[in-house]
C-alpha cells in the first residue's frame, strides 16, 4: 500500500498551459504539503494544509493555488506556467504526535514537471 | 528568518572511511530531522531528534542534536557504497512547519 501517492510521476507542458497535480495520503494524517525542488536539488516548502485549512503559504506566485478536498488530499493547480516552474514537486503528511511533539514527514514520490 | 546550513554540500568518500556531516541553524529550536534521498528518488525519514542531547542510531549513521549550539550532526562510521545518497537536515520551527538545509550529497566510492 502506498502511503503518500501524487499523480502524474511526469508532467511535460508548454508555458501558458494550466495544469494540476494529486496527492493523496492513506496515513491517516492531518497536514499535508506541498514541496518544489529545483535542479540542484533545494527543496523549499510551498503550501501547508491542516485539516483542510491553509496553514503555511510561503512566497509562491499566485499562478499556484492549493485545494484540499478532504483531510486526505491536496491537490496544486499550476496556472499560466512558466519555464521557472519546472522542478519537481513532492507532496508529504504528517501527523502531529504529541508526546514529545514531532512533525516527521512522509513524502510522496514525486511530480517531475518540465515546461517547455 | 531561520537558515539551516549544511557542510559540506558535496562529499566524496572512500568505502570505510569516517566522517560527519554538519547542520547548524539560526534561532532556536528542539526538534530536527534528517531524510535520505536517493538519486531520482522521493526522501525517507532517517532520524527524528526531539531534544537537546538526543543521539539516534541506525546502521552505519548516528545523528546527534545540541540545541545550544544549534547544531545537528550526521556521523557516517565505516562508509559503504549504498549510503551515497543526499541527506537532508530540516529544523522545526514549529506547527508543522520545517525548514529544510541545502542537502550533503554523498558519494562512496570503492
Amino acid at each position: 500500500d502506498t502511503a503518500v501517492s501524487q499523480t502524474p510521476k511526469y508532467l511535460v507542458t508548454q508555458m501558458g498551459n494550466d495544469k494540476s497535480i494529486k496527492c493523496e495520503q492513506n496515513l491517516g494524517h492531518d497536514t499535508m504539503y506541498w514541496y518544489k525542488q529545483d535542479s540542484k536539488k533545494f527543496l523549499k516548502i510551498m503550501f501547508s494544509y491542516n485539516n483542510k485549512e491553509l496553514i503555511i503559504n510561503e512566497t509562491v506566485p499566485n499562478r499556484f493555488s492549493p485545494k484540499s478536498p478532504d483531510k486526505a488530499h491536496l491537490n496544486l493547480h499550476i496556472n499560466s506556467l512558466e519555464l521557472g516552474d519546472s522542478a519537481v514537486y513532492f507532496c508529504a503528511s504528517s501527523q502531529e504526535s504529541r508526546t514529545p511533539i514531532s512533525y516527521e514527514q512522509y513524502f510522496g514520490p514525486g511530480t517531475r514537471l518540465t515546461v517547455t | 528568518e531561520l537558515k539551516v546550513e549544511q557542510n559540506p554540500l558535496f562529499l566524496s568518500m572512500q568505502e570505510g572511511k569516517n566522517y560527519t556531516i554538519y547542520c547548524n541553524y539560526s534561532t532556536t529550536s528542539d526538534r530536527l530531522y534528517w531524510y535520505r534521498q536517493d538519486p531520482g528518488k522521493s526522501l525517507e525519514s532517517l532520524f527524528v531528534l526531539l531534544s537537546n542531547g538526543a543521539v539516534k542510531q541506525e546502521g552505519r549513521l548516528m545523528a546527534s542534536l545540541d540545541t545550544k549550539a544549534r547544531l545537528s550532526t550526521l556521523h557516517i562510521t565505516a562508509a559503504v557504497h549504498d549510503l551515497s545518497a543526499t541527506y537532508f537536515c530540516a529544523v522545526d520551527r514549529g506547527a508543522g512547519k520545517s525548514t529544510f538545509g541545502d542537502g550533503t550529497t554523498l558519494t562512496v566510492k570503492p
